[in-house]
């Protein structure tokens, strides 16, 4: 079937960066684009951005420019989002999704927790 | 930007009622280009319909979407006990995608 299953949970000092990934199984990776979104504790959905598969094109949220790459590795079938700079209004779950429209599969969620 | 406003914030329904979800977008987007997802606590969200009104591989029928333009709406025809959840909409008929802010039916 098909999966994504994200890295574990990481605490970072602001200032720091963080990589998340993001491994899928069960399709073929270079026909579907990985999509990343956040939610903030208690908050909503907040799209980040996305990267093609098949061509490494990306399209990020204006406000994460600047800050965030999107990266995928064909070999692992495996997705990347890395943010950098990170500040307290970062901490988050993150996911993954697949698609580049509507996400009809998601990864766990990755708890990414910005503390002093 | 187009902006995502849904409707209401919290719905207190029985089970068994029926539930309307409205998501209302700033402006008009390409064609139906409208999903619906379903969350509960601590866990990821889960498709429920997308162009507008087709609904994702084993959504039950009591979940409908309808609409275009700008106003949307997800009809619950029969809510179960484990419809009770929080539900966002989310357009993709231009950049950037964004999500409404969510409406949370609870349990009255």
């Amino acid at each position: 079937q098909v999966q994504l299953v994200q890295s574990g949970a990481e605490v970072k000092k602001p200032g720091a960066s963080v990589k998340v990934s993001c491994k899928t199984s069960g399709y073929t990776f270079s026909s579907y684009g990985i999509t990343w979104v956040r939610q903030a504790p208690g908050q909503g959905l907040e799209w980040m951005g996305w990267i093609r598969d098949y061509s490494g094109n990306t399209n990020y949220a204006q406000k994460l420019q600047g800050r965030v790459t999107m990266t995928t590795d064909t070999s692992t079938s495996t997705a990347y989002m890395e943010l950098r700079s990170l500040r307290s209004d970062d901490t988050a779950v993150y996911y993954c999704a697949r698609g580049l429209d509507w996400y009809g599969v998601w990864g766990q969620g990755t708890l990414v927790t910005v503390c002093s | 930007e187009i902006v995502l406003t849904q409707s209401p914030g919290t719905l207190s329904l029985s089970p068994g009622e029926r539930a309307t979800l409205s998501c209302r977008a700033s402006q008009s987007f390409s064609s139906s280009y409208l999903a619906w997802y379903q969350q509960k606590p601590g866990q990821a969200p889960r498709l429920l319909i997308y162009g507008a009104s087709s609904r994702a591989t084993g959504i039950p029928d009591r979940f409908s979407g309808s609409g275009s333009g700008t106003d949307f709406s997800l009809t619950i025809s029969r809510l179960e006990p484990e419809d009770f959840a929080v539900y966002y909409c989310q357009q993709y008929g231009s950049s950037p995608r964004t999500f409404g802010q969510g409406t949370k039916v609870e349990i009255k």
